[in-house]
């Protein structure tokens, strides 16, 4: 069974930095890319970013709202994919999700994880 | 960046009922097209992709049309499990993978 498991969400201040985690199982982690999409509170969904798989460069995209500021780095031994939250803003503030994906030839996001709340505030 | 024009942005509908959501893309996108159900306090859900493909285990009441710039979901038969907003995803371009803003689904 695919899981994804997200971590490291908390209160944070603005200007401060954060580190999300996405911990995956029941698949080859290495073979896929994987996406970070947002939420803010009462709110659509968000594109963050994603990485791609080491066999296609493991190169990253980011939204604009968020380049310059956010990475996201994968660990295939772990099996964990990150997304660093750098000068983070009050509108960062958002429950924050890893997805599987793009994946296929037509870019589907298959798996998501349960979320983590990222809340910048001071 | 490619936008996504989701209608109507909130519908009542009864348990039976066909429904019919509409997103439109600002550029041709081909058949790179997603939907996701998320119900409150849940992450979404891959209903359809490829514009018309049904993700494995989603029901057959959901389907999905369109090419270009025009897309439908439609759920043949409401059913109660079904009242949840949902979400189109243009997969066309891979810097900005845009969603649209969303159509809340309401019990009349």
């Amino acid at each position: 069974e695919v899981q994804l498991v997200e971590s490291g969400g908390g209160l944070v201040q603005p200007g401060r930095s954060l580190r999300l985690s996405c911990t995956a199982s029941g698949f080859t982690f290495g073979d896929y890319a994987m996406s970070w999409v947002r939420q803010a509170p009462g709110k659509g969904l968000e594109w963050v970013g994603f990485i791609r798989s080491k066999a296609y460069g493991g190169t990253t995209e980011y939204a604009a709202s968020v380049k310059g500021r956010f990475t996201i780095s994968r660990d295939d031994s772990k099996s964990i994919a990150y997304l660093q939250m750098n000068s983070l803003k009050t509108e960062d503030t958002a429950v924050y999700y890893c997805t599987r994906g793009p994946y296929g030839d037509y870019n589907r996001f298959d798996y998501w994880g349960q979320g983590t709340l990222v809340t910048v505030s001071s | 960046d490619i936008q996504m024009t989701q209608s109507p942005s909130s519908l009542s509908a009864s348990v039976g009922d066909r429904v019919t959501i509409t997103c439109r893309a600002s550029q041709s996108i081909s058949s790179y097209l997603n939907w996701y159900q998320q119900k409150p306090g849940k992450a979404p859900k891959l209903l359809i992709y490829a514009a018309s493909s049904l993700q494995s285990g989603v029901p057959s009441r959901f389907s999905g049309s369109g090419s270009g710039t025009d897309f439908t979901l439609t759920i043949s038969s409401l059913q109660p499990e079904d009242f949840a907003t949902y979400y189109c995803q243009q997969s066309y371009s891979t810097l900005s993978y845009t969603f649209g803003q969303g159509t809340k689904l309401e019990i009349k």
